[in-house]
């Protein structure tokens, strides 16, 4: 089964709009993390925002903010005021703390993001 | 800044070729990981590495091995390339203790095999 659901291929928004993208995780470790990366076309892989399973609040980054239901296992990307900037493929991932995996993250397969003007 | 290099951004290569790739990082992480990233797969991680001369499998490593002599630098063997290996390698690393255990990723190699 996979660790980490991204059910939205694509995604498209209107600049100054808000989006959410969606992300579902699968994990019996009570103690684990939740990354989301951005991907633009260029190539490189830039960390957005983190959430801790035990954290208490929803982490927000500037624009970004984690929607992060636990009963759920949902942890849903907002972007609000999409610029054109945006657009890219953006990766759900997630750490789980057990076992000799430290460190090791399982990614979803991405949804691509375009923002339209 | 953390920086994450790896020795090519572009590389073509013919089927039966022996295959290198290199990544080195700067900040003195423990782990490092080798990633494939395909259309519609995501980042599937091929190995990664706790220490020097440390490695695990992850969920692809059929036709690749790895090797990590030193601390800052992890790399991607492919014994004999095949064109089901053309793709796009990302490197990372990361810290192994305390901290969120973010990984910082290198620019990444596209590989042609033909």
């Amino acid at each position: 089964a996979q660790k980490i659901t991204q059910t939205q291929p694509g995604m498209f928004v209107q600049e100054k709009e808000a989006v959410t993208l969606d992300c579902t995780y699968d994990t019996s470790d009570p103690s684990y993390g939740l990354f989301w990366y951005k991907q633009p076309s260029s190539g490189e892989m830039i960390f957005l925002i983190y959430q801790g399973s035990y954290d208490q609040q929803n982490a927000t980054e500037g624009r970004y903010s984690l929607n992060f239901q636990k009963a759920r296992k949902s942890a849903n990307l907002v972007i609000s005021a999409s610029q054109l900037g945006d657009s890219a493929m953006y990766f759900c991932a997630m750490r789980e703390m057990r076992g000799s995996t430290l460190g090791r993250l399982y990614f979803g397969r991405g949804t691509q993001l375009t923002v339209w003007p | 800044d953390v920086k994450v290099t790896q020795s090519s951004r572009y590389l073509v290569k013919r089927t039966g070729e022996k295959v290198f790739l290199e990544c080195v990082q700067d900040m003195d992480h423990e782990n490092m990981f080798w990633y494939r990233q395909d259309p519609g797969l995501g980042l599937r991680l091929i190995y990664f590495s706790y220490d020097v001369k440390m490695k695990e499998k992850g969920d692809i490593p059929e036709g690749y091995s790895v090797s990590r002599e030193k601390k800052e630098r992890f790399s991607l063997i492919l014994e004999s390339a095949s064109t089901n290996q053309t793709s796009m390698y990302l490197c990372a690393s990361s810290f192994s203790r305390g901290g969120t255990y973010e990984q910082y990723f290198g620019p990444g190699t596209r590989l042609t095999v033909t």
